[in-house]
């Protein structure tokens, strides 16, 4: 069964770059869409996008000027990056696999703080 | 962007049975919407119970069940156990777009 990881720094500063890389294991990244989502504390969930293995990518609109996913398919990985943060950025962030999640990684806490 | 819709939070009975919705400010929810269903327990990441309205993981118990019901998509449980007290989430599809509902809190009491 697929699992995913998410991996990358914990804080990051107000209106620097959030970069996060989620490891898909137990499967391959090809011909699949892979998701990006997050979940501010105490907060519901909130779509940020998806990504087929291809490269073709589809933002949420809200956040659609700030947020860059790419797949890097040799190294079986997909990755998120949103910039200019600012403290409302922080949240938990969650990879899945799906346009529409079926397996999800654990999920990481960013904080943006100085 | 489209406003989905959950109640906020819901009372069951252990071995009671109910009905979490799921509505769309667009309108009438419908198979096209694509529903899915989630839980999530405190501390933990969510899991998928239902996709594409009705379907199943292997690891949904038979209990939860999905459907479209009233002009929205509709999570069911019958005979909710302890160990389904959790936040539930459902998330529609707009075309491209994903929108996910504010989730509702069902206790089992």
């Amino acid at each position: 069964q697929v699992q995913l990881q998410e991996s990358g720094p914990g804080l990051v500063k107000p209106s620097e770059t959030l970069s996060l890389t989620c490891t898909v294991s137990g499967g391959s990244i090809s011909n699949y869409y892979w998701s990006w989502i997050r979940q501010s504390p105490g907060k519901g969930l909130e779509w940020i996008g998806y990504i087929y293995y291809s490269g073709s990518t589809n933002y949420n609109s809200s956040l659609k000027s700030r947020v860059t996913i790419s797949v890097d398919t040799s190294k079986n990985q997909f990755s998120l990056k949103l910039s200019s943060v600012t403290a409302a950025d922080t949240a938990v962030y969650y990879c899945a696999k799906g346009a529409n999640p079926h397996y999800w990684g654990q999920g990481t806490l960013v904080t943006v703080s100085s | 962007q489209a406003v989905v819709t959950q109640e906020p939070s819901l009372t069951v009975s252990p071995g009671g049975t109910v009905t979490l919705t799921c509505g769309s400010s667009t309108g009438v929810v419908t198979s096209g919407h694509y529903p899915y269903w989630f839980q999530q327990k405190p501390g933990q990441a969510p899991t998928t119970l239902i996709y594409d309205t009705s379907s199943k993981h292997s690891w949904t118990p038979a209990r939860f069940s999905g459907s479209l019901l009233g002009g929205k998509a509709a999570l069911t449980l019958s005979g909710a156990q302890p160990e389904d007290e959790a936040e539930y989430y459902c998330l529609l599809s707009y075309s491209d777009a994903r929108v996910f509902g504010g989730g509702t809190k069902l206790t089992v009491l």
